[in-house]
Parts: C-alpha cells; structure tokens; sequence
C-alpha cells in the first residue's frame, strides 16, 4: 500500500538529547513537509522540501534540523536547542506541479515525542 | 508573515443543527485553499479545496465552503450535522506556485445527539 511511514510512533528524551524522527514515503510525491501539532495551536510548519537536497524553513524552524537526501526521505532532527520538544509532529508529503498537483497533503501517523 | 485564522475553536451542536466555521488569512497574492478534517484517533484528511472558478466549492459529507476573495475568507458550512462530524477541522492556504501550506489553529467541533 502507498503511503507515509513515520517511527517511532512515541519517543521518550532526556534534556539534551538530539532525537531524530524519520518519515518515509513511498508514493512518488516530490514535496515533503514536517509540522508540530499542539493543543490550541493548530499544525504549524517546521521545514518542507520541494526537491532533494532541497528544504525551507517553516513558521518554527528554530531547533530543529532536516535533510532530504533522497525523494523518499525526510528525516526531522530535533536538537537539543528547541526549548520545548514535548509535541506530536506529523509528516506529510504532496505531489508538487509538473503533473496534475491534486494539492492534497497526505499524512503520516504521527509521532509523539516526550521530553523527560 | 502569512497566517490564517480560525476563530472559533470550539463549537458545540446538537443534531441537525447547521454549521459554519469561519477561516480568514493575511496574503495578498493568490492562494489555493484547503480545510482538512481530523476525527478521533485518525490522520488528517482533506475535505475540499479551492484552486480556482467557482468560488463555492462541495466537498465530501455534505460539506461546502465559499471562497470570498474580498474579504480572504474561507468559510465551511454544513446545513445538517450529524453526530460523525464530530472531529478536529483545520483550514490551510497554500501560497500559489510555492509549497509552503499553513494551518489554522483548528476548531473542535462536538455534536451531540
């Protein structure tokens, strides 16, 4: 089945760890996003990438480090300089123009990360 | 910065009663326009969405939303709600020929039988 794959599914730290999330995506799709979801404030964009070796800084990048090495891949670092780690962060992923963008993001599960 | 608003975060319906959540962004340019709902224990999903023509758009499970360009609005209505609407909605924008896509803060909707 396509779709999107993030793990781990919950992830406990200590204060002053780096933790990387990984989101995997096997339909194809050249754009791939991360957001934080938090009680109150909605979704809000950490980093996209449109291509590889290509990526944005969202609305909340501080503390937070991606790389896109391959089209599939999109693997969210959160350093031990983002100040409040707690969240549920979510992958997505849209085919971009070129073909027929449909616009739709797709969805991972999710992970949530819990700094202890 | 660009941002969307959502205000009202949390509504409360009984059955039958008709719903509209109201969604409003700050760009100046063109957009493509979104709303996304999140049940209970469930991925986002898209509901409808605006690219361009008719500016009101039908989406699934009787949804609709009415884009109004004059005052960057993007407002969902439904005329019945059932107690399966009860979920998470989310409005986004995607800024015309970028990637970037945001999201409004959501509404928590209930409707109780």
């Amino acid at each position: 089945d396509g779709g999107i794959t993030q793990s781990p599914k919950y992830l406990f730290r200590k204060e002053g760890q780096n933790v990387t999330l990984s989101c995997e995506q096997n339909l194809n799709h050249d754009a791939m996003y991360w957001y934080r979801q938090d009680p109150g404030q909605g979704l809000r964009l950490i980093y996209y990438s449109q291509i590889v070796n290509d990526f944005q800084k969202g609305d909340i990048a501080e503390g937070y480090s991606v790389s896109r090495e391959k089209k599939e891949s999109f693997p969210l670092t959160v350093t031990s300089a983002q100040k409040n780690p707690t969240a549920f962060y979510l992958c997505a992923s849209r085919r971009r123009a070129g073909g027929q963008d449909t616009g739709e993001l797709f969805f991972g599960e999710g992970s949530r990360l819990t700094v202890l | 910065a660009q941002s969307v608003s959502q205000h009202n975060h949390h509504v409360i319906l009984s059955e039958a009663a008709s719903l509209e959540l109201g969604c409003n962004y700050s760009y100046g340019g063109t957009v493509n326009l979104f709303w996304y709902v999140q049940y209970p224990g469930q991925h986002l999903q898209l509901l409808l969405k605006y690219f361009s023509g008719d500016p009101l758009v039908k989406g699934i499970k009787g949804f609709e939303a009415e884009f109004i360009k004059s005052k960057f609005s993007f407002n969902l209505r439904k005329p019945s709600v059932q107690w399966s609407d009860t979920a998470e909605y989310f409005c986004a924008v995607n800024l015309y020929n970028t990637d970037k896509l945001i999201f409004g803060t959501g509404t928590r909707l209930q409707v109780f039988p």
